[in-house]
């Protein structure tokens, strides 16, 4: 079945290093790939969304990448702060098979930026 | 401000009770969607709305009825809550089932 996994459960890293989080996904192809973040008693909110024939796409200090030879997409964090601590998820699009819809997302990686 | 507006934000219910979370956008999206999130589970979809009058089911459909009568307004009804819908609920719409809005959730604790 389709699958969506993000690598770490948690990430610590310290305050001006670049921090790296990791979408792998598994039996399909996914069109795009969609980066949110969400803090503590929060909804999600959108960040990024990579499509599959960008190799990259940035936002001031985020930096996303889609490799369809891994399977995977990248998260980037440059100089990261300590309000960059949130919980981020990735999603693929939604699953179509016979009509459906559904819009799903990985378990997140919760990331502290440690000053 | 648009966007998502999730009511109650904060309910007790105890175990049998019935009770209605609503869910209502003004971006006037096709598409909307109800969560449920759990620590260490994740987003978890209960059911979504590809337009007024319809309805399908997510991955953790069971004890959950939801309607949308209404193309701005989804609602999300417990019949007969159970202590294990103790969770925190989002509801999400989008125009082209891709980037979603998320209300500010609502807390549901059954005893």
């Amino acid at each position: 079945s389709q699958k969506i996994e993000q690598n770490s459960e948690a990430l610590n890293i310290q305050e001006g290093k670049t921090a790296t989080l990791t979408c792998n996904y598994t039996n399909y192809s996914p069109a795009y790939l969609q980066w949110y973040r969400q803090d503590p008693g929060r909804g999600p909110v959108f960040l990024l969304l990579i499509r599959e024939n960008e190799k990259e796409k940035r936002k001031e200090r985020l930096k996303v990448t889609f490799d369809t030879t891994l399977k995977q997409s990248l998260f980037h964090i440059t100089a990261s702060q300590p309000a960059d601590s949130a919980t981020y998820l990735c999603a693929p699009p939604p699953y179509s098979g016979a009509g459906s819809y559904q819009l799903t997302f990985g378990k997140g990686t919760k990331l502290s930026v440690i000053p | 401000n648009a966007g998502v507006t999730q009511t109650p934000k904060f309910r007790v219910l105890k175990t049998g009770q019935s009770m209605t979370l609503l869910c209502a956008q003004d971006m006037n999206h096709e598409y909307m969607y109800w969560y449920r999130q759990d620590p260490g589970m994740g987003l978890r979809l209960i059911h979504y709305s590809v337009g007024e009058g319809t309805t399908a089911k997510g991955e953790v459909p069971d004890g959950y009825n939801v309607s949308r009568l209404k193309k701005q307004n989804f609602l999300l009804g417990l019949e007969s809550a159970a202590p294990s819908q103790t969770s925190v609920y989002f509801c999400a719409s989008t125009q082209r089932a891709n980037v979603l809005t998320f209300g500010a959730g609502s807390r549901l604790t059954v005893l």
